[in-house]
């Protein structure tokens, strides 16, 4: 099944600064790659996405990146701010007919005042 | 209100009494989720259902069972609870497979 790995699985920095999360996949034929953020006591909820056929997306702040052939994505935040603080997981799916998606497992970002 | 409603929120229960969460979402979507959060491993799909009586295991699906026999509910059914199930659990529904997942608020299990 596929294997993906999230890291760090923690990280501090500085309001204003920038923040880099990466993630890697194992099965070549995933094609749809989301990330969340879950505040303290909250649910996950979708913060941007990227498809298999495009190599970036960006919305304000938030960019994410994906390297096909590397089988890795990133999570980009610019602007660092405190509310920013929160676990992010990054996700894999296969769309293909079905609905089997696996996560990272999680990193918890401190953005310091 | 778009919604992914689940029940129980909070509960303790003994080990080997049957428990159900329940869960019911409000937007028609045809695709269902089991997860279950923990320290350390993120989340993790439990089973997932495709449309009525279409359900399918997930990663984790030792110890759980699952029915679909509405659009709108997805129950989560533990038939003989045991410590190692002491979690975190959200439902989630989706449109289809590739769109954003909708998550409830969650059910914080303990099993003692």
């Amino acid at each position: 099944g596929e294997n993906v790995e999230q890291h760090p699985s923690t990280l501090s920095v500085q309001e204003g600064d920038s923040a880099v999360i990466k993630c890697t996949y194992s099965d070549s034929a995933s094609n749809y790659f989301p990330w969340y953020k879950q505040e303290l006591g909250k649910r996950p909820q979708l913060i941007i996405d990227i498809r298999s056929n495009v190599g970036e997306k960006k919305d304000q702040r938030i960019a994410v990146t994906l390297n096909k052939t590397a089988k890795h994505f990133s999570l980009h935040i610019t602007e660092t701010q405190p509310e920013d603080s929160a676990v992010y997981f990054c996700a894999v799916e296969n769309s293909g007919g079905y609905q089997k998606v696996t996560f990272g497992t999680g990193t918890k970002l401190q953005v310091i005042p | 209100e778009a919604q992914v409603t689940q029940n129980p929120r909070y509960l303790i229960t003994v080990t080997g009494k049957k428990l159900t969460v329940t869960c019911s979402q409000n937007m028609n979507h045809e695709y269902m989720s089991w997860y279950r959060q923990d320290p350390g491993l993120g989340l993790r799909q439990i089973y997932y259902s495709m449309n009525v009586e279409v359900t399918d295991k997930g990663d984790v699906p030792e110890g759980y069972k699952v029915s679909r026999k509405e659009k709108r509910n997805f129950p989560l059914i533990l038939e003989s609870p045991s410590p190692n199930q002491t979690s975190l659990y959200f439902c989630a529904s989706t449109t289809s497979a590739g769109n954003t997942i909708y998550f409830g608020e969650g059910s914080w299990l303990t099993v003692v």
